[in-house]
């Protein structure tokens, strides 16, 4: 089972931020927060990651509660090429030897859309 | 630069059928992985390799299902005797190394089971 809550659906206005909320209240200490998106017949893609600290890049902000048992994707200036699902994955990361750690597990996520 | 890519995009079997799903990773991707996803639901892990080695399997949904990656590249997910709660999109997925944080997809399979 997932260990992330997520909405089912959330509405932004176009150049609007859009922010994304998450639950993962049973993160445990060497737990990553993964956020993935899949548009409409695509795969998956990479958006960002963290473990505590706040992350950004060119895509979207990452923000982690101070005890980790929640997080917020931002996406500062949301387009319409942004509708999408969105996943909050909690992963123990990178793979360690002889293990395969890194496969990712998904819930349902959160379909957002972004109305012109 | 090519990503990773899938073959066929859509297949449509018959029940009892056999298939062969193609997953070409980045070149020179370590790591493969495959997903199942169902209409409306997330992804969910099949299997697992590093190379050519198929370090987990715990996904896989029956022995019916069988994947292989026998030269660490190109790797395919064979279903026997294809029943209808096979219909899905078939993903796969590559990362650079073991020790990376992003995984790469391909655009899926869409298998449907009449």
């Amino acid at each position: 089972d997932a260990k992330t809550t997520q909405p089912p659906s959330m509405d932004c206005a176009e150049g609007r931020a859009a922010n994304l909320p998450c639950n993962h209240s049973t993160i445990s200490g060497n737990e990553y927060v993964y956020w993935y998106r899949q548009i409409h017949s695509q795969g998956p893609q990479y958006i960002i990651h963290g473990l505590k600290n706040n992350e950004t890049n060119e895509m979207a902000s990452l923000i982690i509660t101070e005890d980790r048992k929640s997080s917020t994707l931002i996406l500062p200036h949301a387009t319409l090429r942004d509708t999408a699902v969105y996943y909050c994955i909690v992963s123990r990361g990178p793979l360690t030897p002889g293990g395969s750690q890194g496969n990712l597990i998904f819930g349902k996520g959160t379909k957002l859309s972004v109305k012109p | 630069g090519a990503g990773v890519s899938q073959s066929p995009r859509y297949k449509v079997a018959k029940r009892g059928q056999d298939v062969a799903l193609r997953c070409d990773p980045i070149s020179g991707h370590v790591s493969l992985f495959w997903y199942q996803q169902a209409l409306g639901q997330g992804p969910e892990f099949l299997t697992y390799f590093q190379n050519e080695a198929q370090l987990d399997k715990s996904g896989l949904p029956s022995d019916r299902f069988f994947a292989e990656r026998p030269e660490g590249s190109v790797s395919t997910l064979k279903i026997q005797r294809t029943q209808q709660e096979d219909s899905a999109v078939y993903l796969c997925a590559s990362t650079l190394t073991g020790d990376d944080n992003e995984q790469f997809f391909g655009p899926g399979t869409r298998l449907t089971v009449l």
